[in-house]
């Protein structure tokens, strides 16, 4: 099952904050987070996994809540080429690579 | 630039044709994995080879599928085409088995008229 994002869209100002939400009713064993520009591939941001190893960029965090099966994504004093379409990807414990994406978050910085 | 190439960028073909989608994946990388992005559906996983092997399937449609080379180079096969299949189709690559930080080619973008 779809990981539900939220918001599904927020606007910003260069230096504003943004926290990006992903939940599943699913047990986790990993999250993934990644952006997409408009006509480009998805790009990594960052992995974590439960148990708490992290692997990511170096200017995002993230938090992942195993028990409640959630995981955030903080975006700080956010820059123009943060721009972009945010997806979450979850991993269940034993389906190895599936990645099941969330619907995506479209976040727009305004100089 | 991920490493991860595809080709070709753009297809436009019938409904009722088959056609083949290629990725070379980034040098080291062992998995490969394919993905399927309308904007219905969003970006959804069709599967995934390892070292040659499948190693994990989604949602993937009979009328599609997918090999690994020795070279590990991969192909996805889509065959009696329909109007719905026109979408983007990305390939992503990684080390490990288990998904963990894909590096996504720049995709092919399948129209079916």
């Amino acid at each position: 099952q779809q990981p539900v994002q939220s918001p599904q869209a927020v606007i910003l100002r260069e230096g504003e904050d943004a926290v990006i939400n992903c939940s599943s009713s699913k047990a986790l064993y990993s999250v993934h987070w990644y952006r997409q520009k408009h006509g480009e591939a998805p790009v990594f941001l960052m992995i974590l996994l439960k148990g708490g190893e992290q692997k990511g960029h170096e200017k995002i965090s993230a938090s992942f809540n195993e028990k409640k099966q959630q995981s955030s994504l903080y975006l700080t004093a956010s820059q123009l080429s943060y721009s972009g379409t945010y997806f979450c990807g979850v991993q269940g414990g034993t389906s190895y690579g599936k990645l099941t994406f969330g619907q995506g978050t479209i976040l727009t910085v305004h100089p | 630039d991920s490493g991860v190439t595809q080709t070709p960028k753009h297809l436009i073909t019938a409904t009722g044709q088959r056609v083949t989608l290629r990725c070379s994946p980034r040098s080291g990388d062992l998995s490969v994995y394919w993905y399927q992005q309308s904007l219905d559906q969003g970006l959804q996983f069709l599967i995934q080879y390892y070292n040659g092997e499948e190693r994990a399937k989604g949602n993937i449609l009979e009328r599609f599928s997918a090999q690994q080379f020795p070279d590990l180079h991969s192909e996805l096969n889509l065959s009696s085409l329909e109007l719905g299949d026109s979408a983007l189709y990305f390939c992503a690559s990684s080390v490990r088995i288990d998904s963990y930080e894909q590096y996504f080619g720049p995709g092919t973008r399948l129209t079916v008229t």
